[in-house]
């Protein structure tokens, strides 16, 4: 069965300070991956995803993640953290490219401070 | 203006009584699906449809049923039966993305209703 699992429920960040996520994995077959941010009240946005065409994935707001085969790992970075990335940001897997049956993460809140 | 409606934003219902929540979309997308979210657990789902007429039970369906009638809707019901009620319901559809290259389907979320049962 696929899973994932998010690495700290809780991360706080200094503004400008470079920000990281952790996601591993576990699929049996080639994952579809998937990171999508949650303001709060809101419905789920997707940031970005991996589809196997590119291990390294660009997404919006100034995200990217990394596709580690050998480490199960697809952990989100973004170089500068911003007030306005305060959000919670949930890891997904699926195993077909059409997002079918996604299985996320628990989620991890991240907090932004001056 | 495209998307996905769930209404109200916010319900209170007494115990032991049936709520249905609203989903419309008018993204023309075939697949629908129903997620609760708690804190501290993610996503889980409850449950989706391919398509007009069908629909499949997800990891949580026990104490929920949905009807799909019409491919803009895709209500759910929570039952009595439905042991612990109080949670964020998060509607979404299926669809391409358009944003990336190749393109790929996606999932897009409503805005979520918060259910209190009091």
């Amino acid at each position: 069965a696929q899973s994932v699992t998010q690495l700290g429920s809780h991360v706080s960040v200094s503004e400008g300070a470079l920000v990281l996520l952790r996601c591993n994995y576990s699929s049996s077959v080639p994952p579809y991956l998937f990171w999508y941010v949650q303001y709060p009240n809101q419905g789920l946005q997707l940031l970005l995803k991996y589809t196997s065409a590119a291990t390294l994935v660009k997404g919006i707001n100034g995200f990217e993640a990394e596709f580690k085969k050998s480490e199960t790992s697809f952990h989100l970075t973004k170089p500068s953290a911003h007030m306005s990335d305060a959000a919670e940001y949930f890891c997904a897997v699926s195993f077909t490219g059409g997002g079918n049956k996604l299985t996320f993460g628990t989620g991890t809140q991240l907090k932004v401070e001056l | 203006d495209g998307g996905i409606t769930q209404s109200p934003k916010y319900l209170f219902r007494k115990e032991g009584q049936n709520v249905t929540l609203s989903c419309e979309q008018n993204l023309n997308h075939d697949a629908m699906y129903w997620y609760r979210q708690d804190p501290g657990q993610g996503l889980r789902l409850i449950y989706y449809s391919q398509i007009v007429n069908d629909f499949q039970k997800g990891d949580i369906a026990e104490g929920y049923s949905v009807s799909r009638e019409k491919k803009e809707s895709f209500p759910l019901t929570v039952t009595s039966a439905q042991k612990n009620p109080t949670a964020f319901y998060l509607c979404a559809t299926e669809g391409p993305s358009g944003r990336n290259s190749p393109i790929y389907n996606e999932q897009f979320f409503g805005p979520g209703t918060r259910l209190t049962v009091l």
